[in-house]
């Protein structure tokens, strides 16, 4: 069975304060791994797709990227606006199409 | 460009009694996800539809059913209702049925089950 373990839960960070969030997953054969962010009351949004170990992605002030074994969504210098639930989802290769996701990070950042 | 629009945003329903849900994909979209979004969780895969067929399902029982339109929306039907099965249902959209992570979610129906 395919899993996804999101650390930590929550983190509360001040403005500025670069810190990283973790994904640990199991999975029989990686097709992709997927971040979303989801702010409260809305859909998730997606940020990023990494498909092999080694690979790295990067969109403003966010950096994901990918081992064997894990991914890391780095955040550098946040900004409140950043604040939001952060979910890590994996794909299976020969399985259902359908996401795993975790349970997710959720981040604050203070002004 | 309209984005991904379900309805309704909000439901009350009893145990025992039947809902449906409602689901418009992106423009230019053919293919729609469900997912049901436990409070504190992550989002479960519920089932996938493309060319107006159940394509994949995710763990989840009978109880749980849908269909697709030749226009591409789709539905979700939740008979029988428990307690368990209040949660935010989000769909989300992609193209071609194509196997891909990158989805176009909803702002879900947010059902609470009585």
């Amino acid at each position: 069975e395919d899993q996804v373990t999101q650390s930590p839960e929550a983190l509360r960070l001040q403005e500025g304060e670069s810190s990283s969030l973790n994904c640990s997953y199991t999975v029989s054969g990686l097709r992709g791994l997927f971040w979303y962010r989801q702010d409260p009351g809305k859909g998730p949004e997606f940020l990023f797709t990494l498909y092999s170990a080694g690979e790295e992605k990067e969109k403003e002030r966010l950096k994901a990227t990918l081992t064997k074994k894990e991914s890391f969504l780095h955040i550098t210098a946040p900004k409140p606006e950043d604040s939001a639930t952060y979910l890590c989802a994996v794909q299976a290769s020969g399985g259902a199409d359908g996401l795993t996701f975790g349970k997710g990070t959720h981040l604050i950042i203070q002004p | 460009d309209a984005g991904v629009t379900q309805s309704p945003t909000h439901l009350i329903k009893t145990r025992g009694q039947q809902v449906t849900l409602r689901c418009s994909p992106k423009s230019g979209h053919d293919t729609v996800s469900w997912y049901q979004q436990a409070l504190g969780q992550g989002p479960q895969f519920i089932f996938q539809y493309y060319e107006e067929e159940e394509r994949q399902r995710g763990n989840f029982p009978d109880r749980f059913s849908g269909h697709q339109f030749p226009n591409y929306s789709s539905e979700l039907n939740v008979n029988a209702l428990l307690l368990g099965d209040s949660a935010l249902y989000l769909c989300a959209s992609s193209l071609g049925g194509l196997i891909t992570g990158e989805l176009f979610f909803g702002e879900g129906s947010r059902l609470t089950v009585l």
